[in-house]
Formats: structure tokens, C-alpha cells, sequence
């Protein structure tokens, strides 16, 4: 099954400010996601991205809060724009396979 | 929207002891569950995915059983170790989807040595 290289691992970010996470898989793969665990809550889906074609965010998360990038099947990125403590979670990119998803390592954000 | 419930939200057990969780998700709709274990500053792993109703999956000391009528799949951990220390997610993809998955808030387990 593929390989996710998921960064930064974990940051501290200024209110107001934006964080860029990074996916790159070690072969291709149509389809991504982006998922994120706020503190007690359960992993939520923000958004699918398909290579080609603009990202399709779940209800509750929109394109200028959380910006998605899929130049190639083997890359993505994922921005957190003008964070609040709100956004501070965990980040995980995944794709699926025949014997489920791979998950990135994830990125534990913090916004102070 | 499909709501999956995980139960219960933390074990406590003895090395040694085995044990086991439960995911409850709506029976219509269902396409395929998953079990994930996660462990601290790790990625989450895939442990099963099962689709028909009846299904029983195990994985060395780990297994899992599905009722896709009732709504429900548990997972039994025999003999649990301090290494099986982790939070244990259950998933379900519904029909039609783009092959996105809706999770519980997971259980988790700590085992004492």
C-alpha cells in the first residue's frame, strides 16, 4: 500500500496567521482527503480533492477558510487560513486502498 | 447524515485480560465498516474492512465480527499486551460516496503491565 510523508508533524501558530500541510505519496493516487480531529471530537472529513478538478468541501468547511491543492497524484496541499483556537486540532491527509485508508502522519496544530 | 457511536469511550485493562468494543452505525446505506488503531504520534492503521453481514475478521490476538442488519460491529482484543495501548476507530463508508468515511469518536485502551 502507498506511503504518506505528511509536514509539518505539529506547530504553534499565531491567531490570524495561516499553516500550509503537506501530503506527498509515494505513487499515484486518484482521489485524497483531509480529514480533522478537534480535541474529543471524532476524525471529519473537510474535504476530497481529485487531481484536475477544484476540491469538494463537506458541509461546515469552505474553500477560503481551507484552501486545497492537487497539482499531481502523488502531491497535496492543505492550507488553514486566518487560524483561531478553533482550528487547533489534528490534520490528516488519507488515501484509499483495497484494505482501507493510509493516513498521513498528521499535523497537530495549536493556535494561540 | 450517518452518526457511528463508539463504546465505550476508554477501557482500562490488565495485561493479560481480553476485552472488546462496540461501533453502532444506521444498517441502511451501509457500504463497507472499517477498524482503525491509532496510536499516539503515529499514523492511524487499518486493521479490517468488512462488507457482508456475518462477516468475522481476525488479525493475530485482534478480530472483529460485523451485523450490518442490526447496526452494529465489535471488536475483541485476547490477551491484551501493553503494545495493544492505542485508540481503536471504527469507520463506515455509505452507498454512493466517493469513498470518504465517517468515523466514531473511537475507543481508548490502556493496558497495564
Amino acid at each position: 500500500s502507498a506511503v504518506i510523508s505528511q509536514k509539518p508533524s505539529r506547530d504553534i501558530c499565531q491567531r490570524g496567521t495561516s499553516l500550509t500541510i503537506q501530503c506527498q505519496v509515494d505513487s499515484q493516487v486518484t482521489m485524497m482527503f483531509w480529514y480533522r480531529q478537534q480535541p474529543g471530537q471524532s476524525l471529519t472529513l473537510i474535504a476530497t480533492a481529485n487531481q484536475g478538478s477544484e476540491a469538494t468541501y463537506e458541509s461546515g468547511f469552505v474553500i477560503d477558510k481551507f484552501p486545497i491543492s492537487r497539482p499531481n497524484l502523488t502531491f497535496s496541499t492543505l492550507t488553514v487560513s486566518n487560524m483561531s483556537p478553533e482550528d487547533s486540532s489534528i490534520y490528516l491527509c488519507a488515501q484509499t486502498g483495497d484494505y482501507g485508508y493510509t493516513f498521513g502522519s498528521g499535523t497537530r496544530l495549536t493556535v494561540v | 447524515i450517518l452518526n457511528v457511536e463508539q463504546s465505550p469511550q476508554s477501557l482500562h485493562v490488565q495485561e493479560g485480560d481480553s476485552t472488546n468494543f462496540t461501533c453502532s452505525f444506521p444498517s441502511s446505506n451501509f457500504y463497507a465498516l472499517h477498524w482503525y488503531r491509532w496510536e499516539t504520534a503515529k499514523s492511524p492503521e487499518a486493521l479490517f474492512v468488512m462488507t457482508l453481514n456475518g462477516d468475522e475478521k481476525k488479525k493475530g490476538r485482534i478480530s472483529a465480527t460485523l451485523n450490518t442488519k442490526e447496526g452494529y460491529s465489535y471488536l475483541y482484543i485476547k490477551g491484551s499486551q501493553p503494545e495493544d495501548s492505542a485508540t481503536y476507530l471504527c469507520a463506515i463508508r455509505a452507498w454512493g460516496s466517493q469513498g470518504n468515511l465517517i468515523f466514531g469518536k473511537g475507543t481508548k485502551l490502556s493496558v497495564k503491565p
